[in-house]
């Protein structure tokens, strides 16, 4: 149980490009997601959480506007990376927990972004 | 905000040695503390937690321990196997936020 899918695995696009990045709670509901960041060899950076049916809440320094995020449904929290340059290569990675409060966040697979 | 510190970065043991990696936090509020292998390019997955009203938990080969005094918290795998050569990250969280350590890139030695 406690499955989170995330979709794409990979992107590659051209400097300017949006992309979005879908999180998906498979077996679960999830009215918190939360999105991270990861450079080579570096820890997961929080950059934002996502609520569901309501605005995600930023992580100092993180740009809400180029960090794009929306939370629809139980389920489904998307990332959008707008203009994207490439200083926003990385890899993006999200996670959700089925319980309440303090409980193990489980992962996506993570998407690593590549912006040439 | 909450400030997790982890150490050591890298940490080479012979198989069958004992490792240990430690975590210190500045938020007292924070009230859980998980731990976390990730293996490159993998997602990060869960290997043990520890709440802040208990000061210890063993899972077979893995422990954890926490002193809720001084804001630190530690890792404990006893028996390694190359199996276990991975990067192992830390975190602490209060209402779900996790903030994570460094990272520490375990290296089990056959």
């Amino acid at each position: 149980g406690a499955v989170v899918s995330q979709h794409p695995s990979r992107v590659i696009c051209k400097s300017g490009t949006s992309v979005k990045i879908e999180c998906r709670s498979l077996d679960f509901q999830a009215t918190t997601m939360f999105w991270y960041r990861q450079f080579p060899k570096k820890s997961l950076m929080l950059m934002a959480t996502s609520n569901e049916g309501s605005k995600a809440t930023y992580e100092q320094g993180v740009e809400k506007d180029k960090f794009l995020i929306n939370h629809a449904s139980l389920t489904l929290s998307t990332l959008t990376v707008t203009s994207a340059h490439p200083e926003d290569s990385s890899f993006y990675i999200c996670s959700a927990s089925p319980g309440g409060k303090n409980q193990p966040q489980h992962f996506g697979d993570g998407t690593r972004l590549s912006i040439l | 905000g909450e400030n997790v510190e982890q150490h050591p970065s890298t940490l080479s043991v012979q198989e069958g040695d004992s490792a240990v990696i430690k975590c210190t936090y500045s938020d007292s509020a924070s009230n859980y503390f998980p731990w976390y292998k990730q293996e490159l390019g993998k997602r990060p997955q869960l290997i043990i937690d520890i709440r802040s009203n208990v000061g210890e938990k063993k899972d077979q080969r893995i422990a954890v321990t926490l002193n809720k005094t001084a804001k630190h918290f530690s890792l404990h795998i006893t028996e390694t196997q190359p199996e276990d050569s991975a990067v192992y990250f830390c975190a602490a969280s209060n209402f779900n936020k996790f903030y994570f350590g460094s990272g520490t890139k375990l290296n089990v030695k056959p």
